[in-house]
Parts: C-alpha cells; structure tokens; sequence
C-alpha cells in the first residue's frame, strides 16, 4: 500500500521567511511518481510540480524549491522569501506508474501554511 | 482550453435524495478521476477511467456511489440514496496518457452538503 505522510499540520511564519514543507512516502514500487499541489483558500487544487522516482534531480522554480531524496523516502518543499499570497494548504502526492503516465493518486492529508504580514 | 468543468459548484439536497455530480474533462484527456474531500478523511481517489473504461472502482464507499463515462467529453458521479456523511468536496481531475507520467488538473469541485 502506497502512504504519505505530511508531519507538519500547520506552519505559521512571517513574510520574507524562508519555510520548508515535509513530505514523507511509503511504496513497494520501483516506478512512482511524487507531486506537490497548492490548495488555496478558494479551494482549487494547483499543481505545483511531478518528480518521477528516477530522477533526483532537485529543482528550483523561482521562489519554490524541492527536494527529493530516495535514501530517505522524502519529497520536501521550500518556499524562500515567503510573501502572504503564498498562504495556503499544501498537498504531497504519490502515484504508482500505469504504464501510461501516473495512476490515481494517494495525497498526504496536507500542511497548512499561513503567512503572516 | 477552459480546464476541467464541474457542475454543480455547490448542491445542497436532502437525506435519501439522488444527487449527481458531473464533470467534463479537458479535451483530448485520457485519463479521468474522481476524488473527495473531507476534514476526517483528507483526499480520497474515490475511482478513475482510462479512455471511458473504469480502471479501479476499489475507493468508492459503498454501493450508493457509482460513476459513469459514457464518452471522452463526459463523467457523472452519482449518489444514491445518500446519507449526511457524505458531505464533502467532489473533485474531478483528467490527465493525458504519458509514459513520463503527467499532471492530473483538476476542477473547481463540487462542495456536497446532505441534510
């Protein structure tokens, strides 16, 4: 069974503060994939970046950053130079491979940022 | 392309009423999911298509929920009877097939409230 696990139920920082989000994932597959979405408070889901298992390449997207680590099943998040528009619920996803692309996915129960001016 | 399009944004019905949710994916999309969200439960895949197929039904609740998609450009998710706890947000998501693995997108959702 796949499970991720997102440890930090709310993080609370003022504005300009550099914040990193835990992700943690569980799975027997060799092939996955890890996605990271935003869920503002208007309540769309965004998606913010995919990782497949096989590339641990970290990336850096203007102010977001993560960090993917298989020694250690971890998929972080880093907000640098946080601003209040940022505010919002974090989701981790993990998907097995389908063969054609990611499956369904399994989401962590998300962290809760808030950024205060 | 306007994204994924669900309707009704908001539907408020009653105990033993039917209620369905419908959704259009994203043009040329192979790939349609369903999931809910609920302050217990978090996000749930609930089932997904591939190419208007039912791939995996095993996260529907019960058998009140059954989904359809009788063609490429439409899904219904429909719950019948149902029952206050399953209040929740209804999310559709499509995605295009890609051996490197693409992004679900996702709609606006359905906020469900059964009284």
């Amino acid at each position: 069974a796949q499970k991720v696990t997102q440890a930090q139920t709310e993080i609370s920082v003022v504005e300009k503060e550099d914040v990193t989000l835990d992700c943690v994932y569980e799975t027997r597959d060799t092939t996955y994939y890890l996605f990271w979405y935003k869920q503002p408070p208007s309540g769309e889901l965004v998606f913010l970046i995919r990782r497949n298992s096989f590339d641990e390449q970290n990336e850096i997207s203007g102010r977001y950053s993560w960090n993917f680590q298989k020694s250690t099943s971890s998929f972080n998040f880093t907000i640098t130079a946080s601003q209040v528009v940022d505010s919002a619920v974090y989701f981790c996803a993990l998907s097995r491979d389908s063969g054609g692309g990611a499956d369904g996915l399994t989401f962590g129960k998300g962290t809760h940022l808030i950024i205060q001016p | 392309d306007a994204g994924v399009i669900q309707s009704p944004r908001h539907e408020v019905t009653e105990m033993g009423q039917e209620v369905t949710l419908r959704c259009k994916p994203i043009s040329g999309h192979d790939y349609l999911f369903w999931y809910r969200q609920t302050m217990m439960r978090g996000l749930e895949l609930l089932i997904y298509f591939n190419n208007n197929v039912p791939i995996d039904d095993s996260g529907m609740p019960e058998d009140r929920f059954s989904a359809k998609m009788p063609n490429a450009s439409f899904s219904t998710l429909k719950i019948q009877p149902s029952e206050p706890r399953d209040s929740a947000v209804y999310f559709c998501a499509s995605r295009q097939i890609d051996v490197g693995g693409t992004e679900a997108f996702f709609g606006q959702g359905t906020r469900l409230t059964v009284v």
